[in-house]
């Protein structure tokens, strides 16, 4: 059962420009992380978050940050762009509790020129 | 660093035939094993998972195979289908994180 929503599907942008991503978990769902996937690439986890707080971080350099709202929903924000953060960016949220399994949304399309 | 090895990279299959693939592992403190699909413009789907105190895992046609002592696991299709025509990743967590480190990926191609 997934319910993951991410906006917007597609985004073109220029080297040096910031980016803003969002993510609407599934209800009741308290953790979200974030993943990149790079074309032919399995999906890396840049971080999570766990009620409003980041509780992990993959091997991401800091211009990649995020936000948690108390509704759970997510931001993923990338600044100073570069040609190499073209790629799909995924969101999967999961209950935190009793369960290992997260649920992916759809992902939002990012090209940097 | 890539800690989870997938192979093989591409596989063309017969309908109704066996596809195999086959996923190695270096943390030792794994302790979760999915397999996800996804088809072109969509987000990875969990297809199954299995965790070490188990060899083996069957969901209709999906298997896992597991082996703690050689740090792998593989994914079994039976009577692989056309709509099987996918790709597939082996991922890996610890300790519930829910951070999962993925595979490379393995593009299924199923032939009618």
């Amino acid at each position: 059962e997934t319910g993951v929503t991410q906006s917007p599907t597609h985004l073109i942008k220029t080297r040096g420009q910031q980016v803003t991503l969002r993510c609407s978990s599934q209800s009741g769902h308290n953790t979200v992380s974030w993943y990149q996937q790079a074309l032919g690439q399995g999906p890396q986890f840049i971080f999570q978050y766990y009620r409003e707080e980041e509780n992990g971080r993959g091997n991401f350099p800091p211009r990649f940050s995020g936000l948690q709202f108390p509704n759970y929903s997510s931001e993923l924000n990338v600044n100073a762009l570069e040609l190499d953060d073209s790629a799909l960016y995924l969101c999967a949220s999961s209950p935190g509790t009793f369960t290992d399994t997260q649920y992916f949304g759809p992902g939002t399309r990012l090209t940097v020129l | 660093q890539q800690q989870v090895k997938q192979s093989p990279q591409s596989l063309i299959v017969q309908k109704g035939g066996i596809s195999i693939i086959n996923c190695a592992y270096e943390n030792t403190a794994f302790d979760y094993f999915p397999w996800y699909q996804q088809f072109p413009g969509k987000g990875p789907a969990l297809l199954i998972a299995i965790r070490p105190d188990v060899s083996e895992k069957k969901e209709g046609r999906f298997t896992i195979s597991f082996n703690k002592s050689a740090k792998q696991f593989s994914l079994h299709i039976m009577d692989s289908q056309p709509g099987d025509s996918a790709t597939y990743f082996c991922a890996a967590d610890a300790g519930s994180a829910r951070q999962l480190t993925f595979g490379s990926g393995t593009q299924l191609t199923v032939l009618p």
